[in-house]
C-alpha cells in the first residue's frame, strides 16, 4: 500500500461545479500535509497547506482527519484555470511524499 | 519565497554517458531533494542532498549510480551515471524552507536517454 493515496483520475467537471478530491496516508507519524498543484510539464507548486481547523483560501476549503488519516480539497465554482493535476503530499520526519495525483479537465 | 533555478533544462544524452545537473536556489533552505519523475507518474524522492556530508538514498537509489553533492546551503548537483533509456524522466531539485514549511521546485530538466 502507498503511503500516500488520492483518487484516481481524470475528473471531468464543466466550469462553475464543485470538485472534491480526497487523499488518505498510511503514518499516522505524518506532521504536515499539503496539496500542490502541477500544470502539464511544470514543477509542482504550492496550493495550500492543510490544517487540523480546515482552512480556505478563496475558492479552496481544505479539511485535515488526523483520527480517520484523510485529506480532503474542495474547489468551489470552478474555472476553466483549475485544470491541472491536484497532489496530495504529507511530511513525515522532514521527508515530503507525494501522491500519485488527480488530474482535473474543467470543461466549458 | 525561495527561487530555484536548474541547468540544464533538458538534454538528450547517449546511453553509458553521465549528465549532471546543477540546482541554485536563491536563499538559503533548511533541506534540499531530488526528485524523479516519469510521464504520468507522480514525483518519486531519490534522495535528501546533505549539505557537505553524503546523501540520503531512498530505496532503490544508489550513490553510484546517482552521486549528489552540496557543497553548500543553496547549492547542489546531482548526477545520472552511466545513463540507459530507463533513466529517461524528468529530473526535480527541491528546497524545504522550515520557517514556512514550504516546498519549492525547481523547473526540472528533461532528460532523454537514447
Amino acid at each position: 500500500r502507498k503511503e500516500v493515496e488520492q483518487d484516481p483520475g481524470p475528473f471531468n467537471v464543466p466550469e462553475g461545479a464543485t470538485v472534491a478530491f480526497n487523499c488518505t496516508y498510511s503514518n499516522s507519524a505524518s506532521q504536515s500535509f499539503f496539496w500542490y498543484r502541477q500544470d502539464c510539464r511544470k514543477e509542482p507548486k504550492l496550493l495550500m497547506s492543510v490544517y487540523s481547523s480546515g482552512n480556505e483560501d478563496g475558492r479552496f476549503t481544505a479539511q485535515l482527519n488526523r483520527a480517520s488519516q484523510y485529506i480532503s480539497l474542495l474547489i468551489r465554482d470552478s474555472k476553466l484555470s483549475d485544470s491541472a493535476t491536484y497532489l496530495c503530499v504529507v511530511n513525515r520526519d522532514d521527508k515530503i511524499i507525494f501522491g500519485k495525483g488527480t488530474r482535473l479537465h474543467i470543461l466549458p | 519565497s525561495a527561487v530555484i533555478s536548474q541547468k540544464p533544462s533538458r538534454d538528450i544524452c547517449q546511453r553509458g554517458t553521465s549528465l549532471t545537473i546543477q540546482c541554485q536556489v536563491d536563499s538559503q533552505v533548511t533541506m534540499m531533494f531530488w526528485y524523479r519523475q516519469q510521464p504520468g507518474q507522480s514525483l518519486t524522492l531519490i534522495a535528501t542532498a546533505n549539505q557537505g556530508s553524503e546523501a540520503t538514498y531512498e530505496s532503490g537509489f544508489v550513490i553510484d549510480k546517482f552521486p549528489i553533492s552540496r557543497p553548500n546551503l543553496t547549492f547542489s548537483t546531482l548526477t545520472v551515471s552511466n545513463m540507459s533509456p530507463e533513466d529517461s524522466s524528468i529530473y526535480l531539485c527541491s528546497g524545504w524552507d522550515s520557517n514556512t514549511d514550504t516546498q519549492y521546485f525547481g523547473p526540472g530538466t528533461r532528460l532523454t536517454v537514447l
